[in-house]
């Protein structure tokens, strides 16, 4: 399984909004909405941020929103803050019942 | 609270088995409500899904790693194991454990991780 292809990086200036694309396929992101994100900061392990394409777990801000459109997912993070400067993956199941994850972003704020 | 921890050699040597144990605490592995799953990232690299198993035994594996994966628990211990056969350095990777809530398609909590290096 190929992994799902992201922008390998994103910049904003505080307070602005970014969008992180996901593109897929098929027979993974176009399949299922079961696309989720994951923020990863330096040295610690990934913490969930966007579950089932759009929906928020407990806790977690907001400011981060997701959607998708056939065989592309998104996350936005919008008013942006300098602590929201991490790696970010998206995730998804898959036709052959496993997942697969992406590339990998990097978000800078500038 | 749910925690996990990985434990195992942090060093490998090229061609043999590398084996890591993921211990669960703060809930049990027999509830039947989760799947206990690893992923592994290269350094400086992306997120690599590896598998999973439910209690009972069943198991899904990446099929790029299939041949040479397997996951089993020994729910006495509330412990659950990965084995990675016939290593070379591409295997080289922080290897994290990690739980999904059957029916979900995410993961919710995750161990630390664990740096396993394949060298001579």
């Amino acid at each position: 399984q190929s992994a799902l292809t992201q922008p390998a990086s994103v910049s904003g200036s505080p307070g602005q909004s970014i969008t992180i694309s996901c593109t897929g396929t098929s027979s993974d992101v176009g399949g299922y909405n079961y696309v989720s994100w994951y923020q990863q900061h330096p040295g610690k392990a990934p913490k969930l941020m966007i579950y089932d394409v759009s929906n928020r777990p407990s806790g977690v801000s907001n400011r981060f929103s997701g959607s998708k459109s056939g065989n592309t997912a998104s996350l936005t993070i919008s008013g942006l803050q300098a602590a929201d400067e991490a790696d970010y993956y998206c995730s998804s199941f898959t036709s052959s019942t496993t997942y697969v994850f992406g590339t990998g972003t990097k978000v800078t704020v500038l | 609270q749910v925690q996990l921890q990985e434990s195992g050699p942090g060093l490998v040597k090229p061609s043999q088995t590398l084996s890591l144990t993921c211990t669960v605490s703060g809930g049990s592995i027999s509830s039947g409500d989760y799947y206990w799953s690893w992923i592994r990232q290269p350094p400086g690299k992306g997120l690599e899904w590896i598998g999973y198993i439910y209690y009972s035994g069943n198991t899904y594996y990446n099929p790029s790693l299939k041949s040479r994966v397997t996951i089993s628990v020994d729910t006495s211990k509330n412990q659950f194991s990965l084995k990675l056969s016939s290593v070379t350095a591409a295997d080289t990777a922080v290897y994290y454990c990690a739980r999904k809530l059957k029916g979900s398609s995410w993961y919710d909590y995750w161990g630390q991780g664990t740096l396993v290096t394949v060298s001579s």
